[in-house]
């Protein structure tokens, strides 16, 4: 398995403009987890899914983000309008069914947002 | 809620040095704990876990016990390597994956 694939690598973008980050899960994973990483607040949890359902998204800046997995083994995050203040690194990550106590998380190698 | 807190970096050692990194946790239940390490323009990957108490996970030279009583999963290696030089992050899971701040480490040769 490729493991888990995030486009794009990079993206620069005007203030304003609409960002689109994509991931495609592991297959077989059923859990899905959007992260954002800055040298301010480290790794923060923004969104996860279950069984293509949000579980949880207080982690979610605000309303101008958004998520979705049209099918089980993809999603988008989605930020509209983009802000200077978006700039990070987002990663996706996937986690297999079953106990979900005892299960990793399987991370993508990100998306390094740049907004100008 | 549940959380992780785990040492502040960034920690500088020399090559062949001992490394003790801590972590503490709050979780209601009986979580498993983990450690993840992250290279350079890279994403996490995992370093290793325990899912019980007294339960020693181990990887690379790399070992954590998951203390229960001290709430605590330590990650330690006797002896590092250039090639040790990463952020390492401390995570509990028990509904969902909760991470500490990280801590970055450099190895000089």
């Amino acid at each position: 398995d490729a493991g888990v694939i995030q486009s794009p690598r990079h993206e620069v973008t005007e203030m304003g403009q609409e960002v689109t980050l994509r991931c495609k899960l592991i297959s077989g994973h059923n859990s899905l987890f959007w992260y954002r990483q800055t040298m301010m607040r480290g790794l923060e949890l923004l969104i996860y899914f279950n069984n293509n359902v949000p579980i949880d998204d207080s982690g979610m800046p605000e309303d101008r983000f958004s998520a979705k997995m049209p099918n089980a083994s993809f999603s988008t995050l989605k930020i509209q309008p983009s802000e200077p203040r978006d700039s990070a690194v987002y990663f996706c990550a996937s986690s297999p069914s079953g106990n979900r106590r005892n299960t990793e998380a399987f991370f993508g190698q990100g998306t390094r947002l740049t907004v100008v | 809620g549940d959380s992780v807190t785990q040492m502040e970096g960034p920690v500088t050692l020399s090559e062949e040095a001992c490394l003790t990194i801590n972590c503490t946790y709050t979780a209601t239940g009986y979580p498993s704990l983990f450690w993840y390490v992250q290279y350079p323009g890279e994403g996490l990957q995992l370093l290793l876990k325990a899912t019980k108490a007294d339960d020693k996970g181990s990887n690379k030279g790399f070992e954590a016990t998951y203390r229960k009583e001290t709430t605590s999963f330590h990650l330690e290696k006797g002896s590092v390597q250039v090639s040790d030089s990463a952020v390492y992050f401390c995570a509990l899971s028990s509904s969902k994956i909760i991470f500490g701040s990280g801590t970055r480490l450099s190895i000089r040769p």
